[in-house]
């Protein structure tokens, strides 16, 4: 069974340009969360996708955008790609989104975006 | 972003020893949760605390579910050289959107 898995594990890429960053939750989940770590941080909710719609949004400029395709993976776009930018970008996956739920969330290894 | 504040930073362990670690927030929450993360992967969840006052065991690992809902602390035991890692805190906001704290560093005393 497989877990949550992201792809490209590392990218390098120059100020001003777009990059995407792709999902695969585990099998059985329906609901994509998606996370930004800075080194030496904690990581920091970007926004979350459940039938094919974002439900929540954290505190990223417009920039920061998704998509979840009908097979529940989802893409993390990233447009005008900044120095800050620089990051582990985490991918997480569960079931539904209820208030109530209490499905654990499952990471994956991440994307390690450098913006040179 | 917000985050919960976490401590200590970072801690040195000799192979046997207990440690203790604990997280605060302004904000209350319904759920605390505790994730280890080793380098090179994410974040993998230990122990889940679902209600004020809660006290949970995962081997060797005690967490506790503050009563104000406002904090909580992890309890490792007996120490072994693969606890080395990062331990992050969590609160659960409503649609399972988390709220990190900035993590505790443990590194084995040489």
């Amino acid at each position: 069974d497989a877990g949550v898995t992201q792809s490209p594990t590392h990218l390098i890429k120059t100020r001003g340009q777009q990059v995407t960053l792709r999902c695969s939750p585990k099998s059985g989940h329906d609901t994509v969360s998606w996370y930004q770590q800075a080194l030496g941080q904690g990581p920091q909710f970007i926004f979350q996708y459940y039938e094919e719609e974002e439900r929540q949004r954290g505190n990223f400029p417009d920039r920061f955008s998704g998509h979840q395709f009908p097979n529940y993976s989802s893409e993390l776009n990233v447009n005008a790609l900044l120095l800050g930018d620089s990051a582990l970008y985490l991918c997480a996956s569960s079931t539904g989104t209820s208030g109530t739920l209490t499905g654990e969330l499952f990471f994956g290894e991440g994307s390690r975006l450098t913006v040179l | 972003g917000q985050q919960l504040n976490q401590s200590p930073q970072s801690m040195f362990i000799q192979e046997g020893e207990d440690v203790s670690m604990n997280c605060t927030s302004s904000s209350i929450f319904n759920t605390w949760l505790w994730y280890k993360q080793d380098p090179g992967e994410g974040p993998v969840l230990l122990i889940a605390l679902y209600k004020a006052g809660e006290l949970t065991s995962n081997g060797r690992l005690t967490a506790q579910f503050g009563i104000t809902r406002k904090d909580s602390f992890l309890n490792i035991s007996a120490s072994i050289p693969s606890d080395v890692g990062i331990y992050f805190c969590a609160g659960r906001e409503y649609g399972n959107k988390l709220v990190f704290g900035a993590g505790t560093i443990l590194r084995v005393k040489s």
